[in-house]
């Protein structure tokens, strides 16, 4: 069965300062990995998606993520944060077949910018 | 074009009563998926239509069930509801399945008493 585990529910950054969010990932199966953001009172909105191609992935918003294998783990990064960029962020994977186990999420990393 | 849409936004039932709730997903898109948001449990997948067939199903009772039109719009039904069943219901639609991206919707907010 898949999973994902992010690591700290909790991260706090600077304004301005580097944002490093983990996950990592266990598959059988070559995965399809996301990073979701949802706002409050809000949906869940794509940030970006690995899918086996390039294994530095560049989303919206100036995120990025890089696939290694090795480490079994999706990192998501932005240069500068934002005061915008608070907000949770999860990340999930899933595999071509999708499966009974469907689209699996993280339990979310929380990220708050201080001013 | 317009997104993912759930009717009602917020709901309150009680406990043993059945509830239902709507979701009609992007134009053209034929795989809807549910998702139940709880603090407690995160993000958890309950059950995705294709083509009004139900392809792949989480670990969730038989209370938890779905159906998908030929319209592509689908429904939950929660039956014999629970205090744990409160949750926000997420309805996310996609072109051909999970491993595409995923549109969501802004959920049902359900609250059982």
């Amino acid at each position: 069965a898949q999973s994902v585990t992010q690591l700290g529910s909790h991260v706090s950054v600077s304004e301005g300062a580097l944002v490093l969010l983990r996950c990592n990932y266990s598959s059988s199966v070559p995965p399809y990995l996301f990073w979701y953001v949802q706002y409050p009172n809000q949906g869940l909105q794509l940030l970006l998606k690995y899918t086996s191609a390039a294994t530095l992935v560049k989303g919206i918003n100036g995120f990025e993520a890089e696939f290694k294998k090795s480490e079994t783990s999706f990192h998501l990064t932005k240069p500068s944060a934002h005061m915008r960029d608070a907000a949770e962020y999860f990340c999930a994977v899933t595999y071509s077949g999708g499966g009974a186990d469907g689209l699996t999420f993280g339990k979310g990393t929380h990220l708050i910018i201080q001013p | 074009k317009a997104g993912v849409t759930q009717t009602p936004r917020y709901l309150i039932k009680t406990r043993g009563q059945q509830v239902t709730l709507s979701c009609s997903p992007i134009s053209g898109h034929r795989s809807v998926s549910w998702y139940q948001q709880t603090p407690g449990q995160g993000l958890q997948f309950l059950f995705e239509y294709f083509s009004e067939t139900q392809r792949n199903k989480g670990n969730f009772p038989g209370r938890f069930s779905g159906r998908q039109f030929s319209n592509s719009r689908s429904e939950m039904n929660v039956s014999t509801l629970e205090l744990g069943d409160s949750a926000l219901y997420l309805c996310a639609s996609s072109f051909s399945g999970q491993h595409n991206e995923q549109f969501f919707g802004p959920g049902t907010r359900l609250t059982v008493l």
